[in-house]
C-alpha cells in the first residue's frame, strides 16, 4: 500500500488478556517505531528497529511489552496480561533511512481500550 | 533524558490571524527538530524539520518555523490562519546519537470563522 497501516483499528480486551498490534510500513523503509499516545499526552517512543533487529528497545516500559519485525516489514506489538494503565494509541512510524533526520510516515493507531 | 514542552494545549486564533504555536526544549546539544501535524481521522504527518542547516526551515501549507540555539526553542508560525488549520500540532526531537524521539504534548489548534 501506499502508506503505513495498522491493525485493528479498535481493540478492545478483558485486564489479563494478551493483545497483539500489528504494523505494516512503507514498503523498503528500514526503520519502524512504536509510540504508545495516552489520552492527552504527548508519543512516547516504546522501540526502534533497523531492519529485522531492535537496537534500542529502551522505551518498553515493562516486560509484558514486546515486539518483533520480520522479513524487514510487518511488525507486531504484543502486550501480555493488559492491564488498564495500557489503554491507549498505538502508533507505528516508518522511515527510509536511520530515523534520525528521515521523516517518519505514521500509521492511523490502534486504539487499545482495557477493561 | 531529552524533553519537549509546547506552551499551550489549546490555541484559538480567528482565520486571517496569526499563528503561533510555542515548543522549547531541554538539550545542550543542538538536537534535531520536528514539527507534526495530525488533522482530525488522520494519521500524523510532517510539517518541516531542522537538521543543522538554515535556522528558518519552511515547510508544507506555509507554516515556518525557526531555531533558536539561544532558547531552546523551535517556535511555529504561519502568517494567516486557514480553517483548515485546525488539527492538533505536535513538536518533537532527536539527537545525533541514539533513535529516540521525544514528542510534546500536543497544541490543539482552533481556527475561528
Amino acid at each position: 500500500g501506499a502508506g503505513v497501516s495498522q491493525s485493528p483499528s479498535n481493540k478492545v480486551t478483558e485486564k489479563g488478556k494478551d493483545v497483539e498490534l500489528r504494523c505494516d510500513p512503507i514498503s523498503g523503509h528500514t526503520a519502524l517505531y512504536w509510540y504508545r499516545q495516552r489520552l492527552g499526552q504527548g508519543l512516547e517512543f516504546l522501540i526502534y528497529f533497523q531492519g529485522n533487529s531492535a537496537p534500542d528497545k529502551s522505551g518498553l516500559p515493562s516486560d509484558r511489552f514486546s515486539a518483533e519485525r520480520t522479513g524487514e516489514s510487518v511488525s507486531t506489538l504484543t502486550i501480555q496480561r493488559t492491564q488498564q494503565e495500557d489503554s491507549a494509541v498505538y502508533l507505528c512510524a516508518s522511515s527510509f533511512g536511520n530515523g534520525r533526520t528521515d521523516t517518519q510516515y505514521f500509521g492511523p493507531g490502534t486504539r487499545l481500550t482495557v477493561l | 533524558a531529552q524533553s519537549v514542552t509546547q506552551l499551550g494545549s489549546h490555541v484559538s486564533v480567528s482565520e486571517g490571524a496569526l499563528v503561533l504555536l510555542r515548543c522549547n526544549y531541554s538539550s545542550s546539544v543542538p538536537p534535531y527538530l520536528f514539527w507534526y501535524v495530525q488533522y482530525p481521522n488522520q494519521g500524523l504527518q510532517l510539517l518541516l524539520k531542522y537538521t543543522s542547516a538554515a535556522t528558518l526551515v519552511k515547510g508544507i501549507n506555509g507554516f515556518e518555523a525557526e531555531f533558536k540555539k539561544s532558547e531552546t526553542s523551535f517556535h511555529l508560525t504561519k502568517p494567516s490562519a486557514h480553517m483548515s488549520d485546525a488539527a492538533e500540532y505536535f513538536c518533537a526531537v532527536s539527537m545525533n546519537t541514539g533513535n529516540q524521539f521525544y514528542f510534546g504534548t500536543g497544541t490543539s489548534l482552533t481556527v475561528i470563522p
